[in-house]
């Protein structure tokens, strides 16, 4: 799988839209973009994936660069609750699941009241 | 409610004990996972199963061992063999058919061995 690099932490204030960054400059073309989140204490949770069209669901909007080597994670208006380390995963789609997910320190993002 | 269920949450346990971490997932899922977590450390896999009474070896598979006799069970023992059993433990599982195997996880189960 490809390897990811994101900021180790950041903080946002809330009400605000917090964008968390990562490089995948090594991604293959068959390879998605996964984001998952982890409050602390607790198991993790899948937010979003995409692979090189901009992605939204309820959760988050994922940008993912022309050229597929980064993209950023935005929720669109923080809370207090989006305290949470967040994981930016690399791997094939179909079929890539079934040996297990790559997680790397991710970003502990911080949201400030 | 559809879910993945870890027991206990918290387990303390002397070493040289071997221990089992239950998993149960009523989800319908193919495939199962434990991950197992280190403080301010990422998720590493330890063994993952495709299918009942098949599984394969992760990252980090020494010192564990795994059963699947049932589609919806996946518990794992930690052997007195693992040098460093105390760490937080993730189950997960994912359909395997379809484009996306989304991982589900579970609450966890926090192990400290004295």
């Amino acid at each position: 799988d490809a390897k990811t690099t994101q900021p180790p932490s950041m903080d946002c204030a809330e009400g605000r839209a917090a964008n968390l960054p990562c490089n995948h400059s090594t991604i293959s073309g068959n390879e998605y973009v996964y984001w998952y989140r982890q409050i602390h204490s607790q198991g993790p949770q899948y937010i979003i994936h995409g692979l090189k069209n901009n992605e939204t669901n309820e959760m988050a909007s994922l940008i993912i660069t022309e050229d597929r080597k980064s993209s950023t994670l935005i929720l669109p208006h923080a809370t207090l609750r989006d305290t949470a380390v967040y994981y930016c995963i690399v791997r094939p789609a179909r079929g890539g699941g079934a040996d297990g997910l790559t997680f790397g320190k991710g970003t502990h993002l911080i949201i400030q009241p | 409610d559809g879910g993945i269920t870890q027991s206990p949450k918290y387990l303390f346990r002397k070493e040289g004990q071997n221990v089992t971490l239950s998993c149960e997932q009523n989800l319908n899922h193919d495939a199962m996972y434990w991950y197992r977590q280190d403080p301010g450390q990422g998720l590493r896999l330890i063994y993952y199963s495709q299918i009942v009474n098949d599984f394969q070896k992760g990252d980090i598979a020494e010192g564990y061992s795994v059963s699947r006799e049932k589609k919806e069970s996946f518990p794992l023992t930690v052997t007195s063999a693992q040098k460093n059993p105390t760490a937080f433990y993730l189950c997960a599982s994912s359909m395997l058919a379809g484009a996306y195997n989304e991982q589900f996880f579970g609450p966890g189960t926090r192990l400290t061995v004295l």
